[in-house]
């Protein structure tokens, strides 16, 4: 059974950073592509940042470029997202999910999310 | 950026009524449309890929169609377990996005 378990969320203050981890299991993690989407509370969905197979092939949401870095180790089966010069809009729920197949992005499998906090 | 549309916010219907979703691209998706529910308190669910196609485990009476800018999402005979929010996403471009939800209320 697959299983995506997000951590290292948590309070920290404007222009702070942090790392989310995500631990995958139950599937072959090098096999698919990985994404980081967001929910504000109570708002919507948002689309931070993607890695392809392999590591090399990565985008990002404009909202975050220059200031998020995600990595993948695919020996620990783990997904990342190193958050820098955070800001209070970047408060949310962040979810690791992961691509149907590696040519279709729709998010067949999703973790309960770590919850991200941006205050002073 | 491909801004998706949804309508209405808010669909309150009765058990066994028949719900409409739609969801409106600004630029044209093809057929790159994708459906998730989202239950309170839960992680959103994979409904329908490009269109059509229902994810494992999807119940018949979920169906999408469209192509282009236009996507509905249709619910033929809901069931009290249907209560959620509905978000559409596009995955045809970068930065892919996601419609702003519309509420259904049993």
């Amino acid at each position: 059974e697959v299983h995506l378990v997000e951590s290292g969320g948590g309070l920290v203050k404007p222009g702070g950073s942090l790392r989310l981890s995500c631990a995958a299991s139950g599937f072959i993690f090098s096999d698919y592509n990985m994404i980081w989407v967001r929910q504000a509370p109570g708002k919507g969905l948002e689309w931070v940042s993607f890695i392809g197979v392999g590591g090399t092939f990565i985008k990002y949401a404009d909202s975050v470029r220059g200031r998020f870095i995600i990595s993948r180790d695919d020996a620990k089966n783990s997904l990342y997202l190193e958050m820098n010069s955070v800001r209070a809009e970047d408060t949310g729920l962040y979810y690791c999910t992961r691509d149907l197949t590696v040519v279709i992005r729709a998010f067949d499998y999703w973790g309960q999310g770590t919850l991200v906090t941006v205050s002073s | 950026e491909n801004v998706l549309t949804q309508s209405p916010a808010t669909l309150s219907l009765s058990p066994g009524e028949r719900a409409t979703l739609s969801c409106r691209a600004s630029q044209s998706v093809s057929t790159y449309l994708v459906w998730y529910q989202q239950k309170p308190g839960q992680a959103p669910r994979l409904l329908i890929y490009d269109v059509s196609n229902r994810a494992t485990g999807i119940p018949a009476r979920f169906s999408g169609g469209g192509s282009g800018t236009d996507f509905t999402l249709t619910i033929s005979s809901l069931e009290p377990e249907d209560s959620a929010v509905y978000f559409c996403q596009q995955r045809v471009s970068w930065p892919l996005t996601f419609g702003g939800g519309t509420r259904v209320e049993i």
